[in-house]
């Protein structure tokens, strides 16, 4: 257990269902992320909060939509998504860059998704 | 854009024995983050190993060491002592101004 707790563990859902990913950490940190990770791909950086304030979105489908209501919980509600939207979703906190502190990134344990 | 490049997919090395994987990367910033990441099938992305750009000496944890070598911009992870439990998928990922940017990983076998 890192300090950063991702709920389910695994989730099955069909094109249209809604469901939502949640995380949660007691770190202390400002900073909470969303990663996708695809068998065979980088992972790749959804979306970035800074002190519950999205500063990033790559370019995500609006079919997913984040929510931080405070810096220690960050959600990923999800519908209509596509079977390639199957994967590892992580999640991870760490303290605002340039923060003396940054030890990289703490990070959850990942819902796995399967879209059917 | 910065990017990691890791150009070894798989990787595999005798129990006991010393492993080296390779990273390189490439960034017009001078102060940075590298480190390496391990993610064993359990899913948890553990931190093996950081580097601050700044600092010339190599750092070091235990069995892992870095070769950090800023002007070829390469940021190579060397796994001494090699154990089962050292089997598992490890990233390299760069940090500049926040975001952590990960390479496509490299899977590592352990053999007894």
């Amino acid at each position: 257990e890192t300090g950063v707790t991702q709920t389910p563990r695994h989730l099955v859902m069909g094109m249209t269902n809604k469901k939502s990913l949640k995380c949660e950490q007691h770190l202390g940190h400002n900073a909470m992320y969303w990663y996708k990770q695809s068998a065979k791909k980088p992972l790749e950086l959804m979306f970035v909060y800074n002190f519950k304030e999205q500063t990033e979105n790559n370019s995500v489908p609006s079919r997913f939509s984040p929510e931080c209501p405070n810096s220690s919980h960050l959600f990923l509600h999800l519908h209509t998504l596509q079977p390639e939207d199957s994967a590892l979703y992580l999640c991870a906190s760490s303290h605002p860059f340039p923060d003396p502190s940054s030890y990289g990134y703490t990070f959850g344990s990942g819902t796995r998704l399967t879209v059917v | 854009a910065q990017t990691v490049t890791q150009s070894q997919p798989e990787m595999s090395v005798q129990e006991a024995e010393t492993v080296t994987l390779s990273c390189t990367y490439d960034t017009s910033e001078s102060d940075y983050y590298l480190f390496w990441y391990k993610q064993p099938p359990s899913r948890q992305m553990i931190l093996v190993i950081r580097q601050e750009a700044y600092k010339q000496q190599n750092a070091t944890e235990n069995r892992f060491s870095v070769n950090f070598q800023k002007a070829a911009k390469s940021f190579s992870l060397k796994i001494s002592d090699s154990q089962l439990g050292d089997a598992a998928m490890y990233f390299c990922a760069y940090r500049s101004t926040g975001k952590l940017i990960f390479g496509q990983g490299t899977t590592l076998q352990v053999k007894p």
